[in-house]
């Protein structure tokens, strides 16, 4: 394997079920984080964790709670969902302190969500 | 102040011409600018990146220029090819929070035969 994995590749999820995304980076990053991108605001950050320390909660509801448990994996724990948060949510990785290492995100493929 | 601004929407070139992105910001704080490409089925993917010191980069066919007096700057695709239709993203980091890329709304390519 190697990237930025992300499983269930695609969820359907009634509003009162609990699902977790889960992301996996192989680069050796120290930093990951999720977006969201739907069709109305194409890539909005959710969480960035640096070095498993989140260090950006971009005004999330909730209902959205990450969990970083080391530097390869991230997760995106969903529950009591609405329908507008039917979306593809992408995870991301980069090297913090190396240059421009902050800033060259590597995406997953996205986990695409739909809330019925 | 956080926006970057993206157009057109959607663009379609003939194999062999020219594609032209526009971007524009208002955030001063804004140091990096990177251009992200995105295919479907496929996470975006780092294209091509500028800092606003230098009016121009070039990488092979993918070339950014970059205006800083007017807080502008264009993604310029060579010889276009049906190979490079896909979703065009801009986006920018501030420096002092250089973790947050803000991203432009993306632009839909589609290149002819």
């Amino acid at each position: 394997e190697t990237g930025v994995t992300q499983t269930p590749r695609h969820l359907v999820m009634g509003m009162t079920n609990k699902k977790s995304l889960k992301c996996e980076q192989h680069l050796g990053h120290n930093a990951m984080y999720w977006y969201k991108q739907s069709a109305k605001k194409p890539l909005e950050l959710m969480f960035v964790y640096s070095l498993e320390e989140r260090v950006e909660n971009n005004s999330v509801p909730s209902r959205f709670s990450p969990e970083c448990p080391n530097s390869s994996h991230l997760f995106l724990h969903l529950h009591t969902l609405q329908p507008e948060d039917s979306a593809l949510y992408l995870c991301a990785s980069s090297q913090d302190g190396v240059g421009d290492g902050w800033r060259e995100a590597f995406f997953g493929q996205g986990t695409r969500l739909t809330v019925v | 102040q956080q926006q970057v601004k993206q157009s057109p929407q959607s663009l379609i070139v003939q194999k062999g011409g020219i594609s032209i992105i526009n971007c524009a910001y208002e955030n001063t704080a804004f140091d990096y600018f990177p251009w992200y490409q995105q295919f479907p089925g496929k996470g975006p993917a780092l294209l091509i990146a500028i800092r606003p010191d230098v009016s121009e980069k070039k990488e092979g066919r993918f070339t950014i220029s970059f205006n800083k007096s007017a807080k502008q700057f264009s993604l310029h695709i060579m010889d276009s090819q049906p190979g490079d239709s896909a979703t065009y993203f801009c986006a920018a980091t501030p420096g002092e929070e250089s973790y947050k890329l803000i991203f432009g709304s993306g632009t839909r390519l589609l290149v002819r035969p």
